[in-house]
């Protein structure tokens, strides 16, 4: 596609539910990234992906987070047992090669209530 | 760590320059970008320094020490749009991500 596309734009959850983020890169993107931005701060890595290996993880702040991108192409961060402290915006990027700019999606604001 | 330090807050004036200054641990340095955030939207790429000096792009310019772990981004002829957020980013040896700092919130007064 033309952008980086996520979904949903937002998510409201009930705190100990399941979510599912869907994140689609730039068709040919090698690289996609997951940050976490809470209000008024900025962008905090969590993981990222190298066509479907998962390269480093070390950001995901809890085992309730996890990712996948199975064929190389569409990501999903799941957040298992949601708690209030997940509310946040998350964004999605991908790069064409690694260390280059991102492209950033417009994110999905998760609320936990 | 690798700490990265903005200001929190900015005010400026319609047609006026505005400097934002970013700081940085050192040790790894392999890059800096500057993004752009309207509330509620995706940030957008800006610039990219990786080299000494200054980077002009239209109305933007962005400048880079490596020595002293200082970066800048220089907005001039102010837009009332130009209000937003602005993300300093460092890439590091030893990741693949870039670690951002807290980001400056600009506001343009008429």
């Amino acid at each position: 596609g033309a952008g980086v596309s996520q979904s949903p734009r937002y998510k409201v959850a009930k705190r100990g539910q399941d979510v599912a983020l869907r994140c689609d890169p730039i068709s040919g993107h090698v690289s996609l990234f997951w940050y976490q931005q809470a209000l008024g701060q900025g962008p905090e890595f969590l993981t990222y992906f190298q066509n479907e290996a998962q390269l480093d993880k070390s950001g995901l702040p809890s085992d309730r987070f996890f990712a996948e991108r199975p064929e190389g192409s569409v990501s999903t961060l799941k957040i298992q047992r949601t708690q209030q402290e997940d509310s946040a915006v998350y964004l999605c990027a991908s790069s064409l090669r690694l260390g280059e700019g991102y492209t950033f999606g417009s994110g999905t604001r998760l609320t936990v209530v | 760590g690798q700490n990265i330090d903005q200001p929190t807050e900015m005010t400026a004036t319609e047609g006026a320059i505005v400097q934002i200054n970013c700081t940085y641990q050192t040790s790894g340095f392999n890059g800096l970008f500057w993004y752009q955030q309207h509330a509620g939207e995706a940030p957008t790429f800006l610039s990219y320094n990786v080299l000494d000096g200054l980077e002009e792009k239209g109305r933007f310019s962005s400048f880079l020490s490596r020595s002293k772990g200082y970066s800048y981004l220089l907005l001039k002829e102010l837009q009332m749009k130009d209000s937003a957020s602005y993300l300093c980013a460092v890439r590091y040896n030893y990741g693949q991500n870039f670690v951002f700092g807290p980001g400056t919130r600009l506001s343009v007064l008429p």
